[in-house]
């Protein structure tokens, strides 16, 4: 049982490259979420998906397209990469209110430095 | 206005004794729940403890506590007995809307914490 993965752990970027970071879990989890951790600003989100086919923008969004692939996977897509992109990003997942949803599950994080 | 408020950005507390980090929160929703995570050096984002806003009685899970003062609007977390292996970034969060409805957390800036031996 791996909970939840993200891949690449570490990246760099030139400014106007696009890459798309990726997040599985396997817990079966209804909700996926995608967060930036920026040094003295704690977690923000960018987009969630509350259920498998549905994605909803979060506070950041700006600069970030999504994709919940299926009920495992959750991409998150950076277009054209901006220096203001760098960070630690988050995904993390949330099992369904019946089994005791309160809880969110990260995964390890992907370094991205865009240069 | 931050709907979490972390004012401690670093505490100091000797081994084996207890701490607590504050949390103040904004809402007006009624049901709501606070959450506290652990972020280590390595990074991880670790769940440590829930609070929701109807429980009656305060959070406990081990060394961990959650003293919820609903009417302050305030989660402060309180570790006992504490250890070097709790030195980490601590940040408390909170969830608004009724239980079904959406469900999107807010983060504090988060307090570091350091033991000393």
């Amino acid at each position: 049982n791996a909970g939840v993965t993200q891949t690449p752990k570490f990246q760099v970027l030139k400014t106007g490259q696009s890459m798309t970071l990726q997040c599985a879990q396997d817990m079966n989890h209804n909700s996926m979420y995608w967060y930036r951790q920026d040094p003295g600003m704690g977690l923000r989100l960018i987009y969630y998906s509350a259920s498998e086919g549905t994605t909803d923008k979060g506070e950041v969004p700006n600069g970030y397209n999504v994709s919940r692939l299926n009920k495992r996977e959750f991409s998150l897509r950076l277009e054209s990469a901006a220096p203001s992109q760098t960070s630690v990003y988050f995904c993390a997942s949330r099992p369904g209110w019946r089994e005791g949803g309160e809880t969110q599950y990260f995964g390890p994080g992907t370094r991205l430095l865009v240069l | 206005a931050q709907k979490i408020t972390q004012t401690q950005p670093g505490m100091f507390v000797q081994e084996k004794e207890a701490v607590t980090l504050d949390c103040t929160y904004d809402t007006s929703d009624p049901s709501y729940g606070l959450f506290w995570y652990k972020q280590p050096s390595s990074g991880e984002m670790i769940f440590l403890i829930y609070q929701g806003s109807y429980d009656q009685q305060n959070a406990t899970e081990g060394r961990y506590s959650l003293n919820f003062q609903k009417a302050r609007k305030s989660a402060n977390l309180v570790i006992s007995a504490s250890q070097l292996g709790d030195s980490a970034m601590y940040f408390c969060a909170m969830r608004e809307g009724i239980t079904g409805g959406s469900y999107i957390p807010t983060f504090g800036r988060g307090t570091s914490l350091i033991v000393h031996p």
